[in-house]
């Protein structure tokens, strides 16, 4: 498999869930980035882990909560969420340094709802 | 601050008809402009990285430019498979790796 691969695809919860989102890729790279797509706003930085390691917090609430396990695998763990958090939920990849370029590579997304 | 503005917000074309997206950017110093394409409901899909003014860089219908102050995607003899969402992002030198996002040109191609 190749790429960055993000599951689930859509996820429904209410206000009292705990769910989690996954994502995995397996192009090698160091950075990994949770981003949040609402209709007619630009891409909002949620976190960016590099080398596993927490370097931004983009003042998340705290019902939001990273993990980074290694370098491959990210997940975001939802806990007591509001309808306002309804939203696409990106998982980006790069390689950061020692010749990197710079550019994301973006997985499908999961499409949350909270009811 | 960072700041990339892109415009039009939405664009309506006949297959065929020929147009540009703009994404002006303010950085202290440019260290990669990137254009992303969004299809509905999916990840964006990389399309280009320009570094320095005057750099071009082409994918089929798809052309980029870069000036100091703004970057050109220009749509050549557009289908209705470019309709989509395209994404401009720019990372500064002088400050963190992480790209900052412009909020996206809708485009639609009418057969």
């Amino acid at each position: 498999e190749t790429g960055v691969t993000q599951t689930p695809r859509h996820l429904v919860m209410g206000m009292t869930n705990k769910k989690s989102l996954k994502c995995e890729q397996h192009l090698g790279h160091n950075a990994m980035y949770w981003y949040k797509q609402s209709a007619k706003k630009p891409l909002e930085l949620m976190f960016v882990y590099n080398f596993k390691e927490q370097t931004e917090n983009n003042s998340v609430p705290s019902r939001f909560s990273p993990e980074c396990p290694n370098s491959s695998h990210l997940f975001l763990h939802l806990h007591t969420l509001q309808p306002e958090d309804s939203a696409l939920y990106l998982c980006a990849s790069s390689q950061e340094g020692g010749g990197g370029t710079g550019e994301l590579f973006f997985g499908e997304g999961s499409r949350l709802t909270v009811l | 601050e960072d700041q990339v503005t892109q415009s039009p917000e939405a664009l309506r074309l006949q297959e065929g008809e020929s147009s540009s997206l703009n994404c002006s950017y303010t950085v202290s110093g440019l260290r990669g402009l990137f254009w992303y394409r969004q299809d509905p409901g999916k990840g964006p899909e990389f399309l280009f990285t320009l570094y320095s003014a005057g750099e071009e860089k082409e994918k089929e219908r798809l052309k980029a430019t870069l000036t100091k102050k703004e970057s050109f995607l220009h749509i050549t003899a557009p289908k209705p498979e470019d309709s989509a969402t395209y994404l401009c992002a720019v990372q500064d030198s002088g400050g963190s790796y992480i790209p900052t996002f412009g909020r996206g040109t809708s485009l639609i191609v009418h057969p």
